[in-house]
């Protein structure tokens, strides 16, 4: 079974208007860690938001918030107020465990376009 | 400015040949990482060194090696080139920790024809 899945290969949104990027997560461990990654089309990786999993409240970070829903394990990311910039490739990804020497498993991330 | 540093960006290799992809990384992190990533397969972990001194094989291993040569420096060796290791390669780093995410090198695009 897949650890992140990502179920929308592909999403669009008029500039300024608000949008969900779902994801769903399989785990067994107590504690994790989620994680957004945005990738332009220049390529790199850009880190956005976390949210632990004892955490109570969801993360935010400037127009990014993460929509936490532990017992149905989906942590969305909500982007407001869309700009062309948002235009990217969106991924989840998950670290589980309380050992360090955990990695992070990705989903296969979401295409985001933004029109003016 | 402080990040991690992989080389070369681009590279075509004939099938056979070999190579090494080299990562260094100034944060003082003590885990580094190597992906590649696929079209619509995502990131998927080929290798990772927990700390100085350890190597663990990912979810996609065979056809690669590493080496953790110190702190800062984790390389990912190809013995024998194939088509299928055509891709883009990424390394990246991050303190010991659940709680901490990863800082990405620019990547690597590898082509073998």
């Amino acid at each position: 079974a897949q650890k992140i899945t990502q179920t929308q290969p592909g999403m669009f949104v008029q500039e300024k208007e608000a949008v969900t990027l779902d994801c769903t997560y399989d785990t067994s461990d107590q504690s994790y860690g989620l994680f957004w990654y945005k990738q332009p089309s220049s390529g790199e990786m850009i880190f956005l938001i976390y949210q632990g999993s004892y955490d109570e409240q969801n993360a935010t970070e400037g127009r990014y918030s993460l929509n936490f829903q532990k017992a149905r394990k989906s942590a969305n990311l909500v982007i407001s107020a869309s700009q062309l910039g948002d235009s990217a490739m969106y991924f989840c990804a998950m670290r589980e465990g309380y050992s360090g020497y955990s990695t992070l498993t990705f989903g296969k991330g979401t295409m985001l376009l933004v029109s003016p | 400015n402080a990040g991690v540093t992989q080389t070369p960006k681009f590279q075509v290799l004939k099938t056979g040949q070999s190579m090494t992809l080299q990562c260094a990384q100034d944060m003082n992190h003590n885990s580094m990482y190597w992906y590649r990533q696929d079209p619509g397969m995502g990131l998927r972990l080929i290798y990772y060194s927990a700390s100085e001194g350890t190597t663990d094989k990912g979810e996609v291993p065979n056809g690669y090696n590493v080496s953790r040569l110190n702190k800062r420096e984790f390389s990912l060796r190809l013995e024998s080139a194939a088509p299928s290791q055509t891709s883009v390669y990424f390394c990246a780093s991050s303190p010991l920790g659940q709680g901490y995410g990863y800082t990405f090198g620019s990547g690597t695009r590898l082509t073998v024809v």
